[in-house]
């Protein structure tokens, strides 16, 4: 069974602190491992895709990379604005829908 | 702009009623989908439709049902609406092929009492 992991739960950081949330994944076949970002009352929002192991993509203080088995989505300076709960997912090979993880919730206090 | 609306937003009703939630998009997507989200959960797959009069069924799909009679609408009907149902649900679409990406819909917040 398709299964992805994210860790921690919650993080809490300082302003400026950085640090990286984890998603861990034990799937047949990666076709795609995506980050969203949702923000309380709202929808996920898309933040990146990767499709293989080495690739990385940025956007703004995100930093999303991806290995075998896990990918790091990286904070680098973090702001109080990047508080948002951040979900991971993957796409598996065949025509089958994402399979989420349960997400790590991000706060950052000023 | 391109856009994926849910309706209601809140909605409150009764054990045993029949409740439909509508999900509109504009993108002109093949595929569809609801979830929903509960704390402790995450997002759970209810149905989802690969085009029109194409639709699956998901990891939480006892108690619902879906039809796809065009390419921009996915409803999602709770047959008898039971406490256990009382959640967020979320729409999403996205293109076919290598373009998987989902965009999601703001939420629907159904309360069963």
């Amino acid at each position: 069974e398709d299964q992805v992991t994210q860790s921690p739960e919650a993080l809490r950081l300082q302003e400026g602190e950085s640090s990286s949330l984890n998603c861990s994944y034990t799937v047949s076949g990666l076709r795609g491992l995506f980050w969203y970002r949702q923000d309380p009352g709202k929808g996920p929002e898309f933040l990146f895709t990767l499709y293989s192991a080495g690739e990385e993509k940025e956007k703004e203080r995100l930093k999303a990379t991806l290995t075998k088995k896990e990918s790091f989505l990286h904070i680098t300076a973090p702001k109080p604005e990047d508080s948002a709960t951040y979900l991971c997912a993957v796409r598996t090979s065949g025509n089958t829908p994402l399979v989420f993880g349960k997400g790590t919730r991000l706060s950052v206090i000023a | 702009d391109a856009e994926i609306t849910q309706s209601p937003r809140h909605k409150i009703t009764e054990t045993g009623r029949q409740v439909t939630l509508a999900c509109h998009q504009t993108w002109n997507h093949n595929n569809m989908f609801w979830y929903r989200q509960d704390l402790g959960h995450g997002l759970r797959l209810i149905h989802y439709s690969y085009g029109v009069q194409d639709t699956n069924k998901g990891e939480v799909s006892d108690g619902y049902s879906v039809s796809r009679s065009n390419t921009e609408d996915l409803p999602l009907t709770l047959e008898s609406a039971a406490s256990s149902q009382t959640s967020v649900y979320f729409c999403a679409s996205s293109e076919g092929g290598k373009a998987y990406e989902q965009y999601f819909g703001p939420g629907t917040r159904l309360t069963v009492t």
